[in-house]
């Protein structure tokens, strides 16, 4: 596709269960960046992969949160027991090589936690 | 913790008025970066700076990095309603990490 593409748009799930997040990324871009942004915040770095590695997971906020990336392209961003406080819109970006070029930003995902 | 505090929070002006965005920290940044965001997308990349001093013009739009490089400023002259939107700050950490730290940005409303 011309853009990051993330799906679902939107997400509502109860208190407790599973969701995973999907982000595609520009084709040919190495780098790949999730973020979380509240109502109100700027976003929050979550995790970073270069490739198909995790290169900086240090946004993470706790073991509930995981981030896989397997071929290069494709990540998934997964969240289990759910809790309201994870309630955020999930933003993806990728670029071709970092920061230093430009970084390109997907719609998001709105993820609502009842 | 690199913290990046965006000023003022809100802005409501009238079409055709000049307007100036602020973004201050007390942390050291590699570069700096500016987005502008609408409702329901993601951010959109407007300008990279990265030497202190440094002055960038964007059509109607100057941006500032401080010769400290840890402040900056949006400038925009003669306001029109399609500039409203959420403008966010983003500084690269000192040191090469990937990671960038955006501050809460300012919601600009330019009326017609």
């Amino acid at each position: 596709g011309a853009g990051v593409s993330q799906t679902p748009s939107n997400k509502v799930t109860e208190k407790g269960k599973y969701v995973e997040l999907r982000c595609d990324p520009i084709s040919g871009h190495t780098a790949l960046y999730w973020y979380r942004q509240s109502l109100g915040q700027g976003p929050e770095f979550l995790i970073y992969f270069q490739g198909t590695g995790a290169a900086d997971d240090s946004g993470l906020p706790n073991d509930r949160f995981f981030a896989v990336r397997p071929e290069g392209s494709v990540s998934t961003l997964k969240i289990q027991r759910t809790e309201r406080g994870d309630s955020a819109v999930y933003l993806c970006a990728s670029s071709p090589h970092g920061w230093r070029t430009e970084a390109f930003f997907g719609q998001g995902t709105r993820l609502t936690v009842v | 913790t690199q913290l990046l505090e965006q000023s003022p929070q809100f802005l409501s002006i009238q079409e055709g008025e000049n307007l100036t965005v602020y973004c201050n920290s007390s942390s050291v940044f590699s570069s700096l970066q500016w987005y502008r965001q609408e409702p329901g997308e993601g951010p959109v990349l407007l300008v990279t700076v990265v030497t202190g001093g440094e002055v960038k013009k964007l059509k109607r739009l100057t941006f500032q990095f401080g010769d400290a490089r840890k402040d900056s400023s949006l400038h925009i002259t003669a306001a029109q309603p399609g500039d409203t939107g959420l403008y966010l700050c983003a500084g690269a950490v000192q040191g090469g990490s990937e990671k960038l730290v955006f501050g809460k940005g300012t919601k600009l409303t330019v009326n017609p």
